[in-house]
């Protein structure tokens, strides 16, 4: 694999289940972002990590849960889905915080 | 509060020059990303500024004035494959990235 991948590119969810997205990359990056865009509105960071081993909160993380266990993959986990959780879910990593954020292809998730 | 604006949607010629604007006031700034996204892709880099003045890069250029918390992207020679929409992005005080919702560009033949 080359840069970073995401699955499942898409996928269906009835409201109250669990989901984990998943998110690798490799290009040894430190810092990794899981983002979601909505219609109309920008892209809005849910959790972030700037190193293996530590995870932060974003602008919307209610209802989201993350782990950095090693450098290449950080999964999203939605813990009891609800419908306003439907979205484009895309994940990021960049060499440093401040340096250029490179994307992952995207999944969309429809929660009915 | 935290604000980047861009025009929603802007529509252009082929062959034609483009410019889109951004605003933008952030807690701190620590630079200011130009990304594409195509319908339905995942967003792409085009541009970095953190220091006042134009950065030119092929038919795409990129201008920042820190003092008016202003930038443009400028889009020379547009083809139709410049049909998207561009992100304008701002590192704040903590480092985050905060994001415009993007303008989406519409090139006629």
């Amino acid at each position: 694999i080359a840069g970073i991948t995401q699955a499942p590119t898409s996928q269906i969810l009835a409201a109250g289940r669990r989901m984990t997205l998943r998110c690798t990359q490799d290009m040894r990056h430190n810092a990794m972002y899981w983002y979601r865009q909505d219609l109309g509105l920008g892209l809005r960071l849910i959790h972030y990590s700037n190193t293996a081993g530590t995870t932060g909160k974003g602008e919307v993380p209610d209802g989201y849960s993350v782990s950095r266990a090693n450098t290449d993959d950080f999964p999203l986990t939605l813990a009891s889905a609800v419908p306003s959780q439907t979205s484009v879910y895309f994940c990021a990593s960049s060499p440093g915080t401040t340096d250029t954020q490179y994307f992952g292809p995207g999944t969309r998730l429809t929660v009915l | 509060g935290q604000n980047i604006d861009q025009p929603t949607e802007m529509t252009a010629t082929e062959g034609a020059i483009v410019q889109i604007n951004c605003t933008y006031q952030t807690s701190g700034f620590n630079g200011l990303f130009w990304y594409q996204q195509h319908a339905g892709e995942a967003p792409t880099f085009l541009s970095y500024n953190v220091l006042d003045g134009l950065e030119e890069k092929g038919r795409f250029s990129s201008f920042l004035s820190r003092s008016k918390g202003y930038s443009y992207l400028l889009l020379k020679e547009l083809q139709m494959k410049d049909s998207a929409s561009y992100l304008c992005a701002v590192t704040d005080s903590n480092y985050q990235l905060i994001w415009g919702a993007g303008t989406k560009l519409i090139i006629k033949p």
